[in-house]
């Protein structure tokens, strides 16, 4: 059961760089998310996507941009990666049908110098 | 808005004592409530959830009830584990907005 599958697991990146990190769900799941989480601050969202072809503004996307490819794959985009962007990413993804649960990605963990 | 209140961390118990973290919220609509735990360098696992009030989650001796009427939802277990030790996350799901509602976590660490 592979679940969330997040790649690259760890990257370091210079300040100016881009980079996509990907995402992918074998559940079948409609709903997907991004979240960073840093020190003391829990997990904050940056951006949502409710079925394949639409994507919303989470609590964070500055910085950010996310494509939702098809029903598997979500993917977020750094166009030009800042200090302030080291952190480590979740994705997750849900059934919207019923009270389920988001399930987690073992994350990425990106540092930028 | 909508959020989330859990005890400051960390809580630091010996093994085998009694463990309760508590966690308050405040969210629009009528919330499922959740319980996810983070082991040190993973992701977050569900540990349980509660749907409707007064309804009580469980898993691993962990258990947490549903009440609405104090819009709380504390995870207990009777004796923890040096293996309990990790992060543990209170969410509720807003079905306004289908996002859950994270606070900043607390850290748990069971001595032997």
């Amino acid at each position: 059961n592979a679940g969330v599958t997040q790649t690259p697991k760890f990257q370091v990146l210079k300040t100016g760089q881009s980079m996509t990190l990907q995402c992918a769900q074998d559940m079948n799941h409609n709903s997907m998310y991004w979240y960073r989480q840093d020190p003391g601050m829990g997990l904050r969202l940056i951006y949502y996507s409710a079925s394949e072809g639409t994507t919303d503004k989470g609590e964070v996307p500055n910085g950010y941009n996310v494509s939702r490819l098809n029903k598997r794959e979500f993917s977020l985009r750094l166009e030009s990666a800042a200090p302030s962007q080291t952190s480590v990413y979740f994705c997750a993804s849900r059934e919207t049908v019923g009270n389920q649960p988001q399930h987690f990605g073992d994350g990425t963990r990106l540092s930028i110098l | 808005g909508d959020s989330v209140t859990q005890m400051e961390g960390p809580v630091t118990l010996s093994e085998e004592a009694f463990l309760t973290i508590n966690c308050t919220y405040t969210a629009t609509g009528y919330p499922s409530l959740f319980w996810y735990v983070q082991y040190p360098g993973e992701g977050l696992q569900l540990l349980l959830k509660a749907t409707k009030a007064d309804d009580k989650g469980s898993n691993k001796g962990f258990e947490a009830t549903y009440r609405k009427e104090t819009t709380s939802f504390h995870l207990e277990k009777g004796s923890v584990q040096v293996s309990d030790s990790a992060v543990y996350f209170c969410a509720p799901h807003s079905y306004n907005t289908d996002k859950l509602i994270f606070g900043t976590g607390t850290r748990l660490q069971v001595f032997p």
